[in-house]
Order: structure tokens, then sequence, then C-alpha cells
């Protein structure tokens, strides 16, 4: 059974940072491209970024490029998210997804980390 | 960036009765590589992640009940609930899957009537 559980959201200052990661079991993590997906509160879906299966491309949101970062470690399942400069709009629960194999959407969610940015 | 506006924003629905969602694209979402339409659609309840329902415009995801079917072409899609059940009162959200930045519609409420 896929499985992604996600970790290290929490409640923030503007300007701050935060490190979301994500733990993979139930597949095999290293031949998947995998994506951070975001819902601020009572809103829809925001792609935040992508990573291929090996770590060397990389796409982002235009509205998180030069503030996140998305990295994964295969030999420990994980993916993670490096969340720097944090702004009031990125309030938002963050879901680890796996990417459908030949299609960028998203065929296995986490449940997701709600991350706060509040003074 | 590709700009998806979906329409409805909230319907209801009688059980048993079809829903209709529509999803309508900025530009068209024709993959080159395979002349396919890219274009996906997801089911979120109240307080889950979203599960994925429709990609390529038509095809089900594993375990998806063949009641939702996804139609259309260009730059106009279609989700159809063929006979709404209790279980399917949700959000729906359209996402096209052709290039970056990835982007979702703003998603429909589907509620009993």
């Amino acid at each position: 059974e896929v499985q992604l559980v996600e970790s290290g959201g929490g409640l923030v200052q503007p300007g701050g940072s935060l490190r979301l990661s994500c733990v993979a079991s139930g597949f095999t993590f290293s031949t998947y491209w995998m994506g951070w997906v975001r819902q601020a509160p009572g809103k829809g879906l925001e792609w935040v970024a992508n990573i291929k299966h090996e770590g060397g491309e990389k796409y982002y949101v235009d509205s998180v490029k030069g503030r996140f970062t998305i990295s994964r470690g295969n030999a420990m399942n994980s993916l993670y998210l490096q969340m720097n400069t944090l702004r009031a709009e990125d309030t938002a629960v963050y879901y680890c997804a796996r990417v459908l194999a030949g299609a960028s959407l998203f065929d296995f969610w986490g449940q997701g980390t709600l991350v706060t940015v509040s003074s | 960036d590709i700009v998806m506006t979906q329409s409805p924003d909230s319907l209801a629905v009688s059980l048993g009765e079809r829903a209709t969602i529509n999803c309508k694209s900025s530009q068209t979402v024709l993959h080159s590589s395979t002349n396919k339409d890219c274009l996906g659609w997801y089911q979120q309840k109240p307080g889950q992640p979203p599960k994925l329902l429709i990609y390529w415009t038509s095809i089900r995801h594993s375990g998806v009940p063949d009641r939702f079917s996804g139609s259309g072409s260009g730059t106009e899609f279609t989700l159809t609930i063929s006979s709404l059940q209790a279980e399917d009162v949700a959000a729906y959200y359209c996402q096209q899957h052709c290039s970056t930045p990835l982007t979702f519609g703003g998603g429909t409420k589907v509620e009993i009537k």
C-alpha cells in the first residue's frame, strides 16, 4: 500500500524558515517524480514544486522560486521542502504527492501538514 | 501560465441524478508528444487529501467507479457523475498536466439536493 507521511509543519513568524519532510513507503520511491501541492485554508489547490527521480530536474511555481527548495533522499525514501523567507500567504496545508508515471498529475497524496505564517 | 476556470462553483443534485462539472483552459492543453489533452480531475472530501479520478481527459484512475467519466477537447472539458451517490459529496478540481506551472481550477462543490 502506498503511504506518504508528511511532517515538519507548524507556526512560524514572517521571514522565518521551515523544513517539511515526507516519508514514502509501499512503492519504489527512486523511480517516481514527486511533488508538493498546497492548499490555503478554505481555498483551492496550488502546485508548489516537482522533482525528478534522481533529483536532477526541479520545477517551481513562480511565487516560491528563490525561497523554497525541493529535494529528496532516495536512500531514505524521503522528500523535502525547505521553505525560507516565509510570508503570510504561504499559510496552507502542504501535501506531499507522487507524480503519476507518464503524466504530471498526482496519483497518491499524503494527509498534509499545516504551515502557519503569522506573528 | 494556463488558467483553469471551473463552473459552476457549486451545485446541488438529487441522489441518482447526473452531475456535470465544467472546466475551461485559457489555451489548448494538447500534449505534443501524445496528441492527447492533458487534463485531469480530482475529488476532495472534507478533511481529506485529494484523490485522482481521471487523467488524459477520460482515463479513470485505478479503483474509480465507472459512474465518473471525463470528456472534452481543446479548451473545454467536463466531468460527469452519471448517478450521484451520497459518498460523492465533495469538491472536485480539474488540473492541466501539460506544462509547468501545473495549474488547477478553482473547484466545484457538489452537494445533495
